[in-house]
């Protein structure tokens, strides 16, 4: 079945860019979204179709995708951005699969 | 504001069921894919089901099919998750994720959801 593997920690100074990755067992065949979850809520989407932010999403959310490997990077980083980041693509014998989730810490 | 709920949670024995609702308001429900999404406790997120507008295409995570039963009332705004001979591993917090329009496969609304404890 078809995987997604994410680091399972990130750290980053205030102000610094963080990036966290996210391998697929495939190459480039799915678009990934991005997902952001603080203690206590609900899933963010924060990127989609590899490189799309959804409205009301700060600009220093950006992503990428190339090979098999996509990419979540936020620029500037603040305080408020620490929290816990999955990765999300479709496949066609899995349908849905998430990575196991980045947990990222502003130090 | 468009919302999603969910309902119906709660403890339940090994071998029990459950039936979760998700009730949708200021958006017009009928349109959109509809995904329940499961996190266990300290855990990350695991997809459950998936089912498009007009009900007639569902799919299964492989740990819940042939347990669990997805579906919807457009007419209600409601989805449904009927959940069979549940099991220790099946307690999480469920949500309801609506897909985006043409974002494949990306889910840009959640519910709050609901805890479900699977326990003796």
């Amino acid at each position: 079945s078809y995987k997604l593997t994410q680091p399972p920690s990130v750290s980053v100074s205030p102000g610094q860019t963080a990036s966290i990755t996210c391998s697929g067992d495939k190459s480039g065949d799915s678009y990934v979204s991005w997902y952001q979850q603080k203690p206590g809520q609900s899933p963010v989407l924060v990127i989609y179709q590899d490189t799309t932010r959804p409205s009301g999403i700060p600009e220093r959310f950006s992503g990428s995708n190339s090979g098999n490997t996509a990419t979540l990077t936020i620029s500037e980083t603040q305080a408020m951005d620490e929290a816990d980041y999955y990765c999300q693509a479709w496949d066609s014998s899995t349908y849905v699969v998430f990575g196991g989730g980045t947990k990222l810490t502003v130090l | 504001e468009m919302q999603l709920m969910e309902s119906g949670g709660g403890l339940v024995q090994p071998g029990g069921s459950l039936r979760l609702s998700c009730a949708a308001s200021r958006f017009t429900f009928s349109s959109y894919e509809i995904n329940w999404v499961r996190q266990a406790p300290g855990k990350g997120l695991e997809w459950v089901s998936y089912i498009n507008p007009s009900g007639t295409i569902i799919y299964y995570a492989d740990s819940v099919k042939g347990r669990f039963t997805i579906s919807r009332d457009n007419a209600k705004n409601s989805l449904y998750l009927q959940m069979n001979s549940l099991r220790a591993e099946d307690t999480a917090l469920y949500y309801c994720a609506r897909e985006l329009m043409f974002g494949d496969g990306a889910f840009d609304l959640w519910g709050q959801g609901t805890m479900v404890t699977v326990s003796s």
